[in-house]
């Protein structure tokens, strides 16, 4: 079976600029997580939707934000970039976002210049 | 909130040698996983581990939750064992926050 999709892989951004990331899930995984991994911070959590609705956020400011459609795919964007974004955005697709199973996709490597 | 501590942090083998990754968390959890981050930056499920033994090839792991920890078995490295290897928990009903320890990262020399 397919496994967890990320698009873009890489993305070279403005200071300022906003970027959307995509995730497509394994077909029948209904809760999509994201998190950022950076150098200084690791993995942390951004956000979680399960049937369209956000059910769990993580400490990130209100310029993080996400959603996510009725094919359980879902997108994540970050307005007004800043320099301390860049980092590798993952995301993570299980049946029901509790419990275990979780799948990562390959992840999106952001830089802000 | 809930705290994952890894260790050790680094560790360097030669090929062939075998090791052991530690993952100590505080609290009662629902879900352990361990990952490998390979240097693409995926990260690929090892095992999902809550409580009990499970072996897959080389790979095992045991996690004992009353005594809140969990070990990963790697026996007769190879290089393309090297990595960051991550334990992540997840507890109560926090639906999607897994909580990632820091990391061992292993390097295998041939």
């Amino acid at each position: 079976k397919a496994g967890v999709t990320q698009t873009p892989r890489y993305l070279i951004k403005t200071r300022g600029q906003q970027v959307t990331l995509s995730c497509s899930p394994i077909s029948g995984h209904r809760s999509v997580s994201w998190y950022q991994q950076t150098p200084g911070q690791g993995l942390q959590f951004l956000f979680e939707y399960f049937s369209e609705t956000q059910r769990n956020k993580g400490n990130f400011p209100g310029r993080f934000s996400g959603r996510q459609f009725s094919n359980s795919r879902s997108e994540m964007n970050v307005s007004t970039l800043e320099l301390g974004d860049s980092a590798l955005y993952l995301c993570a697709s299980s049946i029901t976002g509790t419990g275990g199973g979780y799948t990562f996709g390959s992840g999106t490597r952001l830089t802000v210049v | 909130g809930i705290q994952v501590e890894q260790s050790p942090p680094d560790l360097i083998l030669q090929e062939g040698a075998n090791s052991t990754l530690r993952c100590n968390f505080s609290d009662s959890v629902n879900n352990l996983q361990w990952f490998h981050q390979n240097p693409w930056g995926q990260l690929i499920n090892l095992f999902y581990i809550p409580s009990g033994t499970k072996q897959n090839g080389r790979l095992s792991a045991t996690t004992v939750a009353t005594e809140r920890y969990s070990l990963l078995y790697i026996s007769s490295s190879q290089t393309t064992d090297s990595g960051v290897y991550f334990c992540a928990v997840n507890y109560g009903g926090s639906q999607g926050n897994l909580i990632f320890g820091k990391g061992t990262k292993l390097s295998v020399k041939p």
